[in-house]
């Protein structure tokens, strides 16, 4: 078990939906993170919360649009998704180090 | 841009041997990471190195650190079958190492 939760941990949508991918963590950590991962490739970071502000963007379009409403919840609102966008995403936590990962949200995009 | 190369990609090992995967590193970093990911699930923390010479072990896991030559080594010894996974290097990167950037996963395969 992770002390970092992730819902849903599957999630099928069509391409003109609109849908939210909620992570918490109730460790008290300062940064909270978006990563996604393809099969059999690395994570890759989406974004970084650090004391609910974001602080890294890495070019993510716009259709992925975060959101950090207090120190223990991460969401990622997710809108007119693309096939390509079918990934596991991960969310994680950290106070200084090492990142903590949920278990992710498995998305596929019809 | 940093990058992360780890060696080898894939290895299919005996249970009862020895072998190192290997993670080369592009620019000076002081945080090294190594996490674990079995099929399906979630990234585990295996290590953290923050220094020169670092060495840290865990079971039949053990790994190491080399800043000037941006090394870091994970070494297996005597593995069994439930150390089969997918073993990702990290390197902390950007101010307070929010960034992680990871090589490409060694897939190990322990077999009877």
């Amino acid at each position: 078990d992770t002390e970092v939760t992730q819902t849903p941990k599957h999630l099928v949508m069509g391409m003109t939906n609109k849908k939210s991918l909620k992570c918490e963590q109730h460790m008290g950590h300062r940064a909270m993170y978006w990563y996604k991962q393809k099969a059999k490739k690395p994570p890759e970071l989406m974004f970084v919360y650090s004391y609910e502000k974001l602080s890294i963007n890495e070019s993510v379009p716009s259709r992925f649009s975060p959101e950090c409403p207090n120190s223990s919840l991460l969401n990622l609102h997710l809108h007119a998704l693309q096939p390509e966008d079918s990934a596991l995403y991960l969310c994680a936590s950290s106070q200084d180090f090492p990142q903590h990962f949920g278990d992710g949200t498995r998305l596929s995009i019809l | 841009e940093l990058k992360v190369e780890q060696n080898p990609l894939f290895l299919s090992m005996q249970e009862g041997k020895n072998y190192t995967i290997y993670c080369n590193y592009s620019t000076t970093s002081d945080r090294l990471y190594w996490y674990r990911q079995d099929p399906g699930k979630s990234l585990e923390s295996l290590f953290v190195l923050l220094s020169n010479g670092a060495v840290k072990q865990e079971g039949r896991l053990m790994a190491s650190l080399d800043t000037k030559a941006r090394l870091s080594t994970l070494h297996i010894t005597a593995a069994v079958h439930d150390l089969s996974a997918t073993y990702f290097c990290a390197v902390g990167s950007g101010g307070s190492n929010y960034k992680l950037t990871f090589g490409k996963g060694t897939l190990l395969t322990v077999n009877p």
